[in-house]
């Protein structure tokens, strides 16, 4: 069975610190998709950034990173000079590799942003 | 290029009653999921649809049913409502459940139940 585990509940940051909302998944396939989904109040998922699990190279976009490593089964999600925008709920989700539209979610990270 | 839809926007229904709620992928998707969150809970995928057909379900009592017309549109229904019904009810498509897609997901239905 897939699961997702996200461990901060809540974070509070104040406007332009970096924030790193960490995500720890475990699947028995080898195939597989990682997926970072932002829900603002109004309730609505917003896809973020999708990996696979044979690209583990972390990229940059924007002020959004993430860091995939297989080893630890961790997907990391960085937002550089947070922005009050920024404040909503994060969910990281992970999807079996041939199975596109069912997905297995964490409960979330609500992250504020202060001004 | 228009995204999910669903509808109604809100509903509040009174425990034993049924509901229907509607949704319209994304234009290209023929694939939709559904999807129940709780208040303070990630999403829990309830059944996905493609080709008019169930595919796959997930861990959601009888109560729960769907439909998927020709045009790819969907509906979910809950029989016999329970106050622990309540929720955010998302609908999610994908261009094909067998390739490896990004799913997207409509604004929701929020439910009440009393």
């Amino acid at each position: 069975a897939q699961k997702v585990t996200q461990a901060q509940t809540e974070i509070s940051v104040v406007e332009k610190e970096d924030v790193t909302l960490d995500c720890v998944y475990e699947t028995r396939d080898t195939t597989y998709y990682l997926f970072w989904y932002k829900q603002p109040p109004s309730g609505e998922l917003v896809f973020l950034i999708r990996r696979n699990s044979f690209d583990e190279q972390n990229e940059i976009s924007g002020r959004y990173s993430w860091n995939f490593q297989k080893s630890t089964s961790s997907f990391n999600f960085t937002i550089t000079a947070s922005q009050v925008v920024d404040s909503a709920v994060y969910f990281c989700a992970l999807s079996e590799g041939a199975n596109a539209g069912k997905s297995t979610f964490g409960d979330g990270t609500t992250l504020t942003v202060k001004p | 290029d228009a995204g999910v839809t669903q509808s109604p926007t809100h509903l509040i229904k009174t425990r034993g009653q049924q509901v229907t709620l509607r949704c319209s992928p994304k234009s290209g998707h023929d694939t939709v999921s559904w999807y129940q969150q709780a208040l303070g809970q990630g999403p829990q995928f309830i059944f996905q649809y493609y080709e008019e057909e169930e595919r796959q379900r997930g861990n959601f009592p009888d109560r729960f049913s769907g439909h998927q017309f020709p045009n790819y549109s969907s509906e979910l229904n809950v029989n016999a409502l329970l106050l622990g019904d309540s929720a955010l009810y998302l609908c999610a498509s994908v261009r094909s459940w067998r390739t490896a897609e990004t799913q997207y997901f409509g604004p929701g239905t929020r439910l009440l139940v009393l």
